[in-house]
């Protein structure tokens, strides 16, 4: 079960772009990387997942150096709808340990 | 809107009682993945049903009990109430039984509060 490690909390401003790092230093070959967001009383949502190199959607970027030993979510121009709390997930779903994640908040 | 239905969504009980918290996948979806959030705490994985049987079990507590149905809703047992049992219950189901690359689509939640 690959753990991993994320800064409890991040504050940014609005507009900013916002990078949250999670370190998962025993990642298994075959373990994709997810990030969940979570709002206040809400079930998390799905951001994006990834597996090696760089990942881009509609809402966020996801990069994966290539010893897979971290991952970084980068949130361009954030806004004050982006305050959440942020899950890095790595393995399958029946292994997954979301952790306490990252409490982010966005400053008007 | 997630495709996954919850019910209740707010459930007020005493210590000692028993409820049952029921859960609908999305249209497709074979699994179903239960989770327990206290406050101010991250997700707590219970137990996962596939396709009608029990998939992986996490911290789910023995007065805890799930049950995956022929129609693919779940529903979660809790007995023997205590306080510290209250929390935000979520249901996430995925088409698969579990694989790398699954994505789990999460309900609203059941609140349930044990006084």
């Amino acid at each position: 079960l690959a753990k991993t490690t994320q800064p409890i909390s991040m504050d940014s401003y609005e507009g900013q772009e916002v990078n949250i790092t999670c370190s998962h230093n025993n990642i298994a070959t075959n373990d994709y990387i997810t990030w969940y967001q979570q709002f206040p009383s809400q079930g998390p949502r799905f951001i994006i997942q990834g597996y090696k190199t760089k990942v881009t959607n509609e809402v966020a970027s996801l990069f994966i150096p290539a010893d897979r030993k971290s991952s970084t979510l980068s949130l361009p121009r954030v806004s004050l709808s982006d305050t959440a709390v942020y899950y890095c997930l790595v393995g399958a779903p029946e292994k997954l340990t979301f952790g306490t994640g990252t409490r982010l908040t966005i400053i008007p | 809107d997630s495709g996954v239905t919850q019910t209740p969504k707010h459930l007020i009980t005493a210590t000692g009682q028993r409820v049952t918290l029921r859960c609908s996948p999305r249209s497709g979806d074979l699994s179903v993945y239960w989770y327990q959030q206290s406050l101010d705490q991250g997700l707590q994985f219970l137990i996962q049903y596939y396709n009608g049987e029990e998939r992986a079990k996490g911290n789910i507590l023995e007065r805890f009990s799930a049950q995956q149905f022929p129609d693919l809703h779940s529903e979660l047992n809790l007995s023997s109430l205590e306080l510290g049992d209250s929390a935000l219950y979520f249901c996430a189901s995925s088409p698969t039984p579990g694989q790398g690359t699954d994505t789990q689509y999460f309900g609203p939640g059941t609140r349930l509060t044990v006084l």
